[in-house]
């Protein structure tokens, strides 16, 4: 059964604060994906790894940056969390590239930033 | 104009009903195409995949209309169980990228 964890449900966190949010998946996927989904306006890509140590930007990565040092982990950094990041984190992964390969999802943390 | 584009419903339907929903999405090169289904505080999970000459899996039907860049999925008999959210996703141009529709909210009642 494909797996993908996340290491945090639920996270509060305070302005200025450098936030760590770790995936981890078990499927020996290539690729990895960080997004976040905010009410209104659907899942948005922040961004996506095709390899360790390779890493692209999606749509909106102003504020983020990732880490990926070994396959099976994605990691999303807030350097100094804000307000405007409180948000539902979502990591996935995906076996191959060429888009047409399912996503699977991490069941996502919920980041409230004061 | 959004890349991807719903209704959001809400779509309250009884038991036993057939609805259908739709999609259209702008990037005349989107090549993958799908519909995952995302239940209440969870995550996301692929319903089914989308094929030019259109695809069912048991209650299930998706379309796709390449002219018309539109996409449909229609549940029959719907089931309680079938209340969550449908994402309609297309990958963008010729990459792994994918973008999310912002979802149609399903509501099945007794």
């Amino acid at each position: 059964d494909v797996k993908v964890t996340q290491s945090s449900r639920y996270l509060v966190k305070r302005t200025g604060e450098k936030v760590f949010l770790e995936c981890v998946q078990d499927m020996d996927h290539e690729n990895m994906f960080w997004y976040r989904q905010d009410p209104g306006l659907g899942l948005r890509l922040i961004y996506f790894s095709y390899d360790v140590k390779m890493k692209e930007k999606g749509d909106i990565p102003e504020g983020y940056s990732v880490s990926r040092e070994k396959k099976e982990r994605f990691s999303l950094i807030l350097e100094s969390a804000s307000t405007n990041q409180t948000s539902m984190y979502l990591c996935a992964s995906s076996l191959v590239g060429s888009g047409t390969d399912t996503q699977y999802f991490g069941p996502g943390t919920r980041l409230t930033v004061l | 104009r959004k890349e991807v584009e719903q209704d959001p419903g809400p779509f309250n339907v009884p038991e036993g009903a057939t609805v259908a929903f739709n999609c259209t999405y702008s990037n005349s090169a989107s090549q993958s195409f799908f519909w995952y289904r995302q239940d209440c505080r969870k995550e996301p999970k692929l319903l089914m995949s989308v094929y030019s000459s259109g695809n069912e899996d048991g209650r299930f039907t998706a379309q796709l209309n390449r002219a018309s860049q539109y996409i449909s999925l229609l549940i029959r008999d719907s089931k309680l169980s079938d209340s969550a959210t449908y994402l309609c996703v297309v990958n963008r141009g010729n990459t792994d990228k994918l973008i999310f529709g912002t979802g149609t909210r399903l509501q099945v009642f007794p």
